[in-house]
């Protein structure tokens, strides 16, 4: 597709419960990101993807969160016993390849997951 | 490591006057800077890069920004605001070489009046 897609919309769980999240990447894109977008708008990374190996995990809580590219399905990102911190919109962006490695991120709508 | 700081939480402009939301960075090596816009409720949509060259670059909806190596500084402008601008606008910088996430600015409010 034209643009990436991201879902569910909206999660909500209750804390120790999982959570999983989805992304469908531009087609032809090559590298896929996760990022969270907590209160007062910061964004922190947490890993990529170039197809379906990751590419840089530097940001992940590895304790919790997983996330997985796979052939012919959507990148998912879970998070195992979801904690109150978790709540946030996670983001999901796409970008082509190119030997620069240059090329702007293109942003999904993001999926709000709130933990009570 | 890289930083991306966005001094003003937000900017109030007139229609039809000219806007600057102002961004700076910190960097190892070449800087690679992005602009994205951010509606409510929505993802972020890309306005402009700078890679290399000039360093006014041009981007989306009539919007451009001045790289000053200098004072590393990436500014936001627009000659002409419209109310239709108004939104959250993030400034961010690529990561070092080898790693290809964006580190982001805090964000900056615009809000552009009647």
């Amino acid at each position: 597709g034209e643009e990436v897609a991201q879902t569910p919309k909206h999660l909500v769980r209750g804390e120790g419960q999982k959570a999983k999240l989805y992304c469908a990447p531009i087609k032809g894109h090559s590298y896929v990101f996760w990022y969270q977008q907590v209160l007062k708008n910061e964004f922190k990374f947490l890993i990529s993807f170039q197809n379906e190996n990751v590419f840089d995990e530097t940001g992940m809580p590895k304790e919790r969160f997983s996330a997985k590219c796979l052939p012919n399905s959507p990148c998912s990102l879970e998070i195992q016993a979801t904690k109150l911190e978790d709540s946030a919109v996670y983001f999901c962006a796409s970008s082509q390849s190119s030997g620069s490695g240059y090329n702007e991120q293109f942003f999904g709508p993001g999926t709000r997951l709130t933990v009570l | 490591a890289q930083s991306v700081a966005q001094p003003e939480d937000q900017v109030n402009v007139a229609e039809g006057n000219p806007l600057t939301v102002k961004c700076t960075y910190s960097v190892s090596g070449n800087p690679y800077l992005f602009w994205y816009v951010q509606y409510p409720n929505r993802g972020l949509q890309f306005l402009l890069k700078y890679i290399t060259g000039d360093n006014l670059v041009k981007g989306s909806y009539g919007f451009e920004a001045e790289f000053n190596k200098s004072q590393t500084s990436f500014h936001l402008k627009k000659p002409s605001a419209l109310v239709s601008d108004s939104a959250l606008y993030f400034c961010a910088v690529r990561a070092l070489e080898g790693r290809r996430a964006l580190t982001f600015g805090s964000g900056t409010r615009l809000q552009v009046q009647p």
